[in-house]
């Protein structure tokens, strides 16, 4: 079971340049978000899509852009990364039609720093 | 807004019971979640709580009180596995908002 998988693991930017980080799952769900993790903040939502060509800003969108072509990916872009983005990103999935609609299943994690 | 408390850190030793609290303030309510997170990894969902009361999973417990706006998460018999970081998360129109989240220490 791949489950949600997203790549790169690990990434090192210089401020200013720009990135795509991957995320796919094969569960056929819905609804897809992006989250950032700093220490002692929690999870932040950054930006989520409730299906294929629907997507919205969350608590903290300002300085990534999300696209939802296909059920499968959620790719998320830095337009232009500043050390403020070094950060924790995850990946997350749900179906709010199951009857466990509430269950979020998290990626890995891609561990991103911007010097 | 969405706003959910959780205490920073809490300690308990191997064997113990340990319970932790979610307080929170919502526009809207649609039930609680308890998410856990080891170093290092993503966090994995533990339980739901739609409505008030108690929900049992093996050795974990939810609680949720509407009325109160609050919940907890009741680990017993502690595991030195079961130390790591809780949140507790709720959803509200399509977007899952977390608390700050829980580190539980587990002593021998």
């Amino acid at each position: 079971n791949a489950g949600v998988t997203q790549t790169p693991k690990f990434q090192v930017l210089k401020t200013g340049q720009s990135m795509t980080l991957q995320c796919a799952q094969d569960m056929n769900h819905e609804y897809m978000s992006w989250y950032r993790q700093d220490p002692g903040m929690g999870l932040r939502l950054i930006h989520y899509s409730v299906g294929a060509g629907i997507t919205d800003q969350g608590e903290v969108p300002n300085g990534y852009n999300v696209s939802r072509s296909t059920t499968e990916d959620f790719p998320l872009r830095l337009l232009s990364a500043a050390p403020s983005q070094t950060s924790v990103y995850f990946c997350a999935s749900s179906n709010p039609r199951q009857r466990a609609g509430n269950t979020i299943y998290f990626g890995e994690g891609s561990w991103l720093t911007v010097v | 807004g969405q706003s959910l408390e959780q205490p920073s850190e809490v300690t308990a030793v191997e064997g113990a019971i340990v319970q932790i609290n979610c307080t929170y303030q919502t526009s809207g309510f649609y039930g609680l979640s308890w998410y856990q997170q080891h170093d290092g990894g993503a966090p994995t969902f533990l339980s739901y709580n739609a409505l008030d009361g108690l929900e049992e999973t093996g050795r974990f417990s939810s609680f949720l009180s509407r009325s109160d706006s609050y919940g907890y998460l009741l680990l017993q018999e502690l595991q030195m596995k079961d130390s790591a970081s809780y949140f507790c998360a709720t959803p509200n129109f399509n977007k899952f908002y977390f608390g700050s989240g829980t580190k539980l220490n587990v002593k021998p």
